[in-house]
């Protein structure tokens, strides 16, 4: 069965380092999603992209986040410089045309700001 | 705006015992999808169900069942005889959609109820 992958699984950083997070989404998919999920928290969402595009952005998803396609499989995430309270979860999900109803969500990675 | 309400932090039980975690949200959208997700200690996101706001009949899976109340904006998961396997945070939300049933792709969860079943 397709899977929506995502590396690293967990990711170590330090405050004010940019880091890149990577998801490979089910290939016939069009619509890409980031959502965030603080330790002990909701999961909460982030952006939406769509067409090589942002379709929808939370408030959580400021100045210093930023997502792309740069090739036909992969989708990141950036955080330009990173705080402590970026330290999360992160899941990236997709889905087919239509199908916004039915996303798939990537294992999540793991990211701990030092 | 939505939003979803799962007002047990936590729950916990003996083996066995049947448990229903509630979950109640808000939308001003006719049309919209409801979703429970389970998520293990391992910390990936389990998909367990989706009703559309159109489809109000109850859902039974196994040891699982759903009850979905439109009245009452609520949209319940028991846990019939349940086993230690099933301790994990669950998750409620929701997604709203167009009026031709499309929807918009932005989930909203809920806070998430951990559930800890105890041999």
């Amino acid at each position: 069965e397709p899977e929506v992958t995502q590396t690293p699984s967990h990711q170590v950083t330090q405050m004010g380092q940019e880091v890149i997070l990577r998801c490979v989404p089910i290939s016939n998919h069009l619509y890409f999603y980031w959502y965030r999920q603080i330790l002990g928290q909701k999961v909460e969402f982030l952006v939406s992209f769509y067409n090589n595009e942002i379709s929808e952005k939370s408030e959580i998803f400021d100045d210093q986040f930023s997502v792309e396609r740069p090739d036909g499989s992969n989708f990141t995430l950036k955080i330009r410089s990173t705080k402590l309270e970026d330290s999360a979860m992160y899941f990236c999900a997709s889905n087919d045309a239509g199908k916004a109803y039915e996303q798939y969500f990537g294992p999540g990675t793991r990211l701990t700001v030092t | 705006a939505q939003k979803v309400t799962q007002a047990q932090t936590e729950i916990s039980v003996v083996e066995k015992e049947d448990v229903t975690l509630d979950c109640v949200y808000e939308t001003r959208d006719t049309t919209y999808y409801l979703f429970w997700y389970k998520q293990p200690p391992s910390g990936e996101l389990v998909f367990l169900i989706r009703r559309n706001s159109f489809d109000e009949q109850n859902e039974i899976s196994g040891r699982y069942s759903w009850n979905f109340q439109k009245s009452t904006s609520s949209f319940n998961f028991t846990i019939t005889a349940s086993q230690v396997v099933d301790s994990a945070v669950y998750f409620c939300a929701l997604s709203e959609a167009d009026a031709g049933g499309t929807s918009y792709g932005k989930l909203t969860f809920g806070q998430g109820t951990i559930l800890t079943v105890h041999p």
